[in-house]
């Protein structure tokens, strides 16, 4: 089956440090999707990718579509407290007609106090 | 900006009740969507919505669900007899259409405890 693999599992970082994730699949995807989970609740859209090669930013978040189309990354400059929550990646498999989203496993980011 | 609900915000239930889960997508919305997440674990795709009917649904998804859209504004999921590991946060998302350039909006969760 469809397979994507996200790391790290889980970030221990200090206020002010930057962050980076990625995530990896095992075929061609033609969106890539970045969200955030706070406790409790659903998982919030923060960055979209549909073109291999884009990268996009959202403040202090950036993320970027491979170029083999395989792979994403998401970066996050100078954390802060309020970063803190889970952080997945999705995507939609070109060859999927229904456009379901593949999950990544998630990252916990933690920050240090 | 629109958002989903979902309710209850907690639903908890003994092994073997059937159980309702309620979602009420955005109005000019389409495409629906369940997911699940097992606390700890990632959010798993259960069953897309779309005229009626369903479009896609996972392994995941076996005779114990069923789903529904029995108005126009509410999307509900059912699972007829609960089992222990059914115990998880479920999402309800929905869309304008199923394109890759088409976001998924998700609501806030349902957390669902089978004691």
């Amino acid at each position: 089956g469809q397979q994507l693999n996200q790391s790290p599992q889980s970030m221990f970082i200090q206020e002010g440090e930057d962050v980076s994730m990625n995530c990896t699949s095992s075929s061609i995807f033609n969106t890539w999707l970045w969200y955030k989970q706070d406790p409790g609740e659903g998982p919030v859209l923060l960055i979209a990718l549909y073109k291999a090669g884009e990268l996009t930013s959202n403040g202090r978040l950036t993320a970027q579509f491979g170029i083999t189309r395989k792979d994403s990354f998401l970066n996050i400059s100078a954390s802060i407290p309020s970063d803190v929550g889970i952080y997945f990646c999705a995507g939609q498999d070109s060859m999927d007609s229904n456009y379901q989203l593949i999950w990544g496993a998630g990252t916990k980011l933690i920050i240090k106090p | 900006e629109p958002e989903v609900t979902q309710t209850p915000s907690h639903q908890v239930t003994q092994m073997g009740q059937e159980v309702i889960l309620r979602c009420v997508p955005i109005s000019n919305h389409l495409y629906f969507y369940w997911y699940r997440q097992i606390l700890g674990q990632k959010v798993e795709f259960l069953v897309s919505f779309y005229n009626n009917e369903i479009s896609e649904k996972s392994e995941i998804f076996d005779d114990q669900f069923s789903v529904e859209r029995p108005d126009g504004s509410n999307f509900t999921l059912k699972i007829r007899s609960t089992k222990l590991e059914d115990s998880a946060m479920y999402f309800c998302a929905s869309s304008e259409s199923p394109s890759g350039t088409s976001r998924q909006y998700f609501g806030p969760g349902t957390r669902l405890t089978v004691t």
